[in-house]
């Protein structure tokens, strides 16, 4: 079946550790974002990328970090300059232009939970 | 200001009530208007979604969008316990999804 994997579920980071958060589709899409969902502020958007080798910041992209070297994966890097990393983290995946209207939506990832220890 | 607004509640009602959750949105580039339903600590997944002004109906959920006045509606007919999760309706702009904050649905039995 075709889907967004992201791993692991829970990551724990103590101070001042990089960690990379592992998202994985194979819906051959071509766009994949990296949202960040703390209480009550919804889904901030992290950084997206709409071609292989190619990406956005987005609204709050600072202490983070991707790479999208294969169109199937886009790992997210948070580093020590993130300084309130805990939060939960989603990944998700889309056509980037055409298609559909029922492809128009994004594919989420079941998400990772970080936390500072 | 944002460009899409969204109460986030929590909102809680009774089995069987009506359930009307809504957003406002201030880019009238908005075409095509999302709702997402997010469990608890599960990944959002798209419930229906609206081309420009007007309803659409899918069971008990019937969305509706007024470009007039740039509000977009979700109601839930016969709410039961399993609809309790988090609603976030999502316009989209230039390839791009714009979240509201979302709102926090408890139905109680």
């Amino acid at each position: 079946d075709g889907g967004i994997t992201q791993s692991p579920k829970y990551l724990f980071r103590k101070e001042g550790q990089n960690v990379t958060l592992s998202c994985e589709q194979n819906l051959n899409h071509d766009a994949m974002y990296w949202y960040r969902q703390d209480p009550g502020q919804g889904l901030r958007l992290i950084y997206y990328s709409q071609i292989v080798n190619d990406f956005q910041k987005g609204d709050i992209a600072e202490g983070y970090s991707v790479s999208r070297e294969k169109k199937e994966s886009f790992p997210l890097t948070v580093t020590s300059a993130q300084k309130n990393p805990t939060a939960f983290y989603l990944c998700a995946s889309s056509t980037a232009t055409g298609g559909a209207p029922s492809d128009y939506g994004y594919t989420f990832g079941s998400g990772t939970r970080l936390t500072v220890v | 200001q944002k460009e899409v607004e969204q109460d986030p509640g929590p909102l809680s009602v009774p089995e069987g009530a009506i359930v009307s959750l809504n957003c406002t949105y201030s880019n009238s580039a908005f075409q095509y208007f999302m709702w997402y339903r997010q469990y608890s600590r599960k990944g959002p997944e798209l419930l229906m979604y609206t081309y420009s002004s007007g309803n659409k109906e899918d069971g008990r959920f019937t969305a509706q969008v007024d470009k007039s006045s740039k509000y977009i509606s979700l109601f839930i007919r016969d709410s039961q316990p399993s609809d309790s999760a988090t609603y976030l309706c999502a316009p989209r702009r230039g390839g791009k999804l714009i979240f509201g904050q979302g709102t926090e649905l408890s139905v109680k039995p």
